[in-house]
C-alpha cells in the first residue's frame, strides 16, 4: 500500500524566516509527486509537481520552491516567509500516466505571524 | 484548459437524509473523474472514481455515475451520518498523458443528528 508521510505536522514561522516541509513516499517506486496548498475555507491550488528527481514543475509563481533530491523525497522550501504564505499544505503521490488516484498525507498546517 | 465545478456549500442536512452534491467537467480527452473526501484536519482520501462513460463508482454509500453527455459526475448518497460531516471535492485527471489532477473548490457537508 502507498503511505505518504508529511513533517512537521503543524509550524507558526515568524514573516521573514526560511522554510522547510518534508513529504516522504512509502510503497512503489517512481511516483509522481506533488505539492498543494490549501487557504481556509478554499480548495486545493497545485503548486509544484515533479515525475522524476530533479525533475520539478512550478504552477504559481511565488517565493516557493521545490526539491526532490531522493526518488521518494518532496521539499517544499521559502527562503522567507511572507503572511500570505499561511494555509494548509498537502504533498500528493500518483503513479501512473496521471490517470491514478492520488494518495495525500495527512497535511501541514502553517502559520505565518 | 481543464476545469471542474462543483457547487457550492455548505451543505446541511439532518440524518438520514438523501444527499446530492453537483458536479459538472470541462475537459479534453477522455479524463478519469473522481470524488475525495477531506475529514477535519487531515488530508484528502479517494472515495471513489469512474475512469469512462457510464462507469458508476461506489463506495460506503456513495454513489457517482460518469455521463459524458451531460459532462457531470453528481455523488449521491441515499441517507447520510453524521460521519459524513467532511469536504468533498470533485476531481478530474487527464486522459492525454498529463499528470496533473484537476480539483474543484470543495463543498462542505455538515450532517446533524
Amino acid at each position: 500500500s502507498q503511505t505518504i508521510h508529511q513533517w512537521p505536522a503543524t509550524l507558526v514561522q515568524p514573516v521573514g524566516s526560511p522554510l522547510s516541509l518534508e513529504c516522504t513516499v512509502e510503497g512503489t517506486s517512481n511516483p509522481n509527486l506533488y505539492w498543494y496548498r490549501q487557504a481556509a475555507g478554499r480548495g486545493l491550488q497545485l503548486l509544484f509537481y515533479s515525475v522524476g528527481i530533479g525533475q520539478i514543475s512550478s504552477e504559481v509563481p511565488q517565493n516557493l520552491s521545490a526539491s526532490r533530491p531522493q526518488d521518494r523525497q518532496f521539499i517544499l522550501s521559502s527562503k522567507k516567509l511572507l503572511l500570505s504564505d499561511s494555509g494548509f499544505y498537502l504533498c500528493a503521490a500518483g503513479w501512473g500516466a496521471g490517470t491514478d488516484t492520488q494518495y495525500f498525507g495527512p497535511g501541514t498546517r502553517l502559520t505565518v505571524l | 484548459g481543464d476545469s471542474v465545478t462543483q457547487m457550492e456549500g455548505p451543505v446541511t442536512l439532518s440524518e438520514e437524509a438523501f444527499l446530492t452534491i453537483n458536479c459538472t467537467y470541462t475537459a479534453t480527452g477522455y479524463p478519469s473523474l473522481f470524488w475525495y473526501v477531506q475529514y477535519p484536519g487531515e488530508g484528502l482520501q479517494l472515495l471513489l472514481k469512474a475512469t469512462k462513460a457510464d462507469d458508476k463508482g461506489s463506495n460506503k454509500g456513495f454513489e457517482a455515475t460518469y455521463r459524458k453527455e451531460t459532462t457531470s459526475f453528481h455523488l449521491e448518497k441515499g441517507s447520510v451520518q453524521v460521519s459524513d460531516s467532511a469536504v468533498y471535492f470533485c476531481a478530474l485527471s487527464a486522459g492525454t498523458g498529463g499528470f496533473k489532477t484537476i480539483f474543484g473548490a470543495g463543498t462542505r457537508l455538515f450532517v446533524k443528528a
